[in-house]
């Protein structure tokens, strides 16, 4: 069946350094991708998704680009800050329902001063 | 605009017990989603709604967990009869807007004891 992996339980880096969180997933179909945030003790919120134009997609200077040939939906940002610490999940929907998702285990990223 | 509204924050339970969680979608959305959240697995989903039509129970939770929507306003999640490996946090979700996005509660978290 389809699944996401996320290989990086915990990643702690220091302000201002990029930020990339693996992503990568097995699925029949062309899925679509999508970035869960979760700060802590609040509800996951939609981060981004994969279009399917090819269109990198943007939000809060995260970006994230699918590369169906490796399979992949990593995660990005220049610059990291204080308040992007959260745990991070990658999801897929096989059938286009944006709602009805397979999650990765998630991505803890600590940020420190 | 009112969120996703789950009660109650926190339960806890002795084994055995049954329990209900509630959640109200947001107002207008069709899809509602049920999900279970812990370290171990990540995001599971455990039922889905389309219309108040029951469209999946994840079958690995059918036998002790039941989730119901009685009106387009309100779902239950009931657990019966809870057991220690059901410690989770609990979370709904709907399903709506122009960009189909899925909104999440901020989730009930279960002690069972």
């Amino acid at each position: 069946g389809d699944s996401v992996t996320q290989t990086e339980g915990l990643v702690t880096l220091t302000e201002g350094l990029p930020v990339m969180l693996n992503c990568t997933y097995q699925s029949t179909y062309s899925p679509f991708l999508f970035w869960y945030v979760q700060h802590l003790n609040e509800a996951p919120k939609l981060l981004l998704k994969s279009f399917t134009d090819n269109k990198r997609p943007e939000h809060q200077g995260f970006h994230a680009t699918l590369h169906k040939s490796s399979s992949s939906f990593h995660l990005q940002k220049s610059s990291a800050q204080l308040s992007d610490s959260a745990l991070y999940y990658c999801a897929l929907s096989e059938t286009g329902n944006t709602g009805k998702l397979i999650f990765g285990l998630g991505t803890t990223l600590q940020v420190q001063p | 605009d009112a969120g996703v509204t789950q009660t109650p924050r926190h339960e806890v339970a002795e084994k055995g017990q049954t329990i209900i969680l509630k959640c109200e979608p947001v107002s207008g959305h069709n899809d509602l989603f049920w999900y279970r959240q812990t370290k171990i697995q990540g995001l599971e989903l455990l039922s889905y709604f389309r219309s108040k039509s029951l469209m999946e129970d994840g079958g690995a939770f059918k036998d002790r967990f039941k989730a119901e929507m009685l009106n387009s306003s309100f779902s239950t999640l009931k657990i019966q009869p809870t057991e220690p490996k059901d410690s989770a946090v609990y979370l709904c979700a709907s399903l709506g807007g122009l960009a189909e996005t899925l909104y999440f509660g901020s989730g009930t978290r279960l002690t069972v004891l």
